[in-house]
């Protein structure tokens, strides 16, 4: 069975600086894919970034970031020069084969210092 | 971009009635819709996934009579909650995609409908 692990319940970031949150899956298919996904206090859930298995280049968007490491099975996301409104619950999810659906994390809340 | 909308954002009803939730893609047609429930301070668990026209597919341990799903068109799927019990509390979000694969094709998230039955 697919499994996502985020092993941090909670971090704190100062404004403008870097923070990674992590993020560890299991799984027995050859191709998947990998999210990670905001929700704000708002609830609404935004796609953050996605990373194709196959691809070894790491996905970027903008001040985000992901290290994809196949091999460990890792997959962390990066946010550079945090604002304040970053501040919100990141879940990290997966999917791929004949499961046609997302397997969420637990979630890491993300605090922003001013 | 896509946006998807859920009415009602929060109802409150008696315990043994029956609550629908309502969730439109607006701007985009929706051949997959997802129901997701989130516990407090949890993550999203999945209960079904509907498509257009057909029925849909409950996840292990939800229970299809409780949990109505109807995906009558492209941009409209309801869950009705039947005889609503107070152990159903939840907050209920839909997603919807545009095609059938969930690695290629985007989730665009509801902002949630939360339930409390009394």
């Amino acid at each position: 069975a697919q499994t996502v692990t985020q092993s941090q319940p909670e971090m704190s970031v100062q404004e403008a600086e870097t923070v990674t949150l992590s993020c560890t899956y299991d799984t027995s298919e050859s191709d998947y894919y990998l999210f990670w996904y905001k929700q704000p206090p708002s609830r609404q859930m935004i796609l953050v970034i996605r990373q194709e298995a196959y691809k070894q280049q790491n996905a970027t968007e903008n001040r985000f970031s992901v290290n994809f490491q196949k091999a460990a099975k890792s997959f962390s996301l990066k946010i550079s020069d945090s604002q304040l409104g970053d501040a919100a619950m990141y879940f990290c999810a997966s999917t791929g084969g004949a499961t046609n659906k997302l397997i969420f994390g637990t979630g890491t809340l993300l605090a922003v210092q001013p | 971009g896509a946006v998807v909308s859920q009415h009602p954002s929060r109802v409150i009803c008696k315990s043994g009635t029956s609550v629908k939730i309502e969730c439109r893609s607006l701007d985009f047609q929706a051949t997959t819709m997802f129901w997701y429930r989130q516990f407090p301070k949890q993550s999203l668990m999945l209960m079904a996934t509907s498509n257009e026209g057909s029925k849909a597919t409950y996840e292990q341990g939800v229970e299809k009579d409780k949990f109505l799903i109807n995906h009558a068109s492209l941009t409209l799927s309801t869950l009705t909650v039947t005889s609503a019990h107070p152990e159903d509390s939840s907050f209920y979000i839909c997603s919807a995609q545009t095609g059938s694969s969930v690695s290629t094709d985007t989730q665009y998230f509801g902002p949630g409908t939360r339930l409390t039955v009394l």
